[in-house]
């Protein structure tokens, strides 16, 4: 058990939908950062946030926000869906966010239909 | 364009046997290396790493070797067990960078 808790396991939707994905960090972990695994692909850098603040971007498309809430968890928010949404989400936690393991969630399947 | 990369997707060993899973990179700035592993339907797990400043690194059956003028790490288990049967990420990041850049992975399948 990583510590990380990553809600819900599962979540089927339809396109156009908007969906918030939650996460709770390990107890400590001050850093929170959301990756995308899309088929056969490898996990893909959405965003970070240290302390509530954003620290760092990737290939987030602006359909899709986040935030980190003042006690640490964070949600990612998915709006005007697509097919090619699908994809497993996950959440990991770091205690600076720098040249420290990430500590990741089981993840959240979103299939869009 | 793929900073780092696993170009095998699978790799099988007998049990007992030494399992080698290789890694690339492009960009001369990643100076820490990790692997993870990851089982079907969990996140992945956080295996070993390696900071550029070092050659080798090791814990238990899991070493990991960095070449930093060829641009290549890999991570040796020995011996495999089929427990070990997962997909294997490389990973890497840049000093102060807070993004961690993975590779696509590789499966690992430990024959009993």
């Amino acid at each position: 058990d990583s510590g990380v808790t990553q809600t819900p396991k599962h979540l089927i939707t339809a396109t156009g939908q908007r969906v918030t994905l939650r996460c709770s960090p390990r107890s400590g972990d001050l850093s929170v950062y959301w990756y995308q695994q899309s088929l056969d692909q490898g996990l893909q850098f959405l965003i970070q946030y240290y302390n509530g603040e954003e620290r760092a971007k990737g290939n987030i498309l602006e359909r899709f926000s986040a935030q980190q809430f003042p006690d640490l968890h964070s949600e990612l928010n998915l709006s005007s869906l697509e097919l090619g949404d699908s994809a497993l989400y996950f959440c990991a936690s770091s205690p600076t966010g720098t040249d420290s393991p990430l500590h990741f969630g089981n993840g959240t399947r979103l299939t869009v239909t | 364009d793929q900073q780092v990369k696993q170009n095998s997707p699978s790799l099988s060993v007998q049990e007992g046997r030494i399992s080698i899973l290789n890694c690339d990179y492009t960009n001369s700035m990643f100076d820490y290396f990790l692997w993870y592993k990851k089982y079907p339907a969990e996140g992945p797990t956080f295996l070993i790493s390696i900071s550029s400043i070092k050659d080798k690194n090791e814990d238990g059956r899991f070493t990991v070797f960095l070449n930093k003028s060829a641009k290549h790490l890999s991570l040796h288990i020995v011996p495999s067990q089929p427990g070990d049967s997962a997909v294997y990420f490389c990973a890497a990041s840049a000093h102060g960078s807070e993004k961690l850049v993975f590779g696509k992975g590789t499966k690992l399948t430990v024959n009993p």
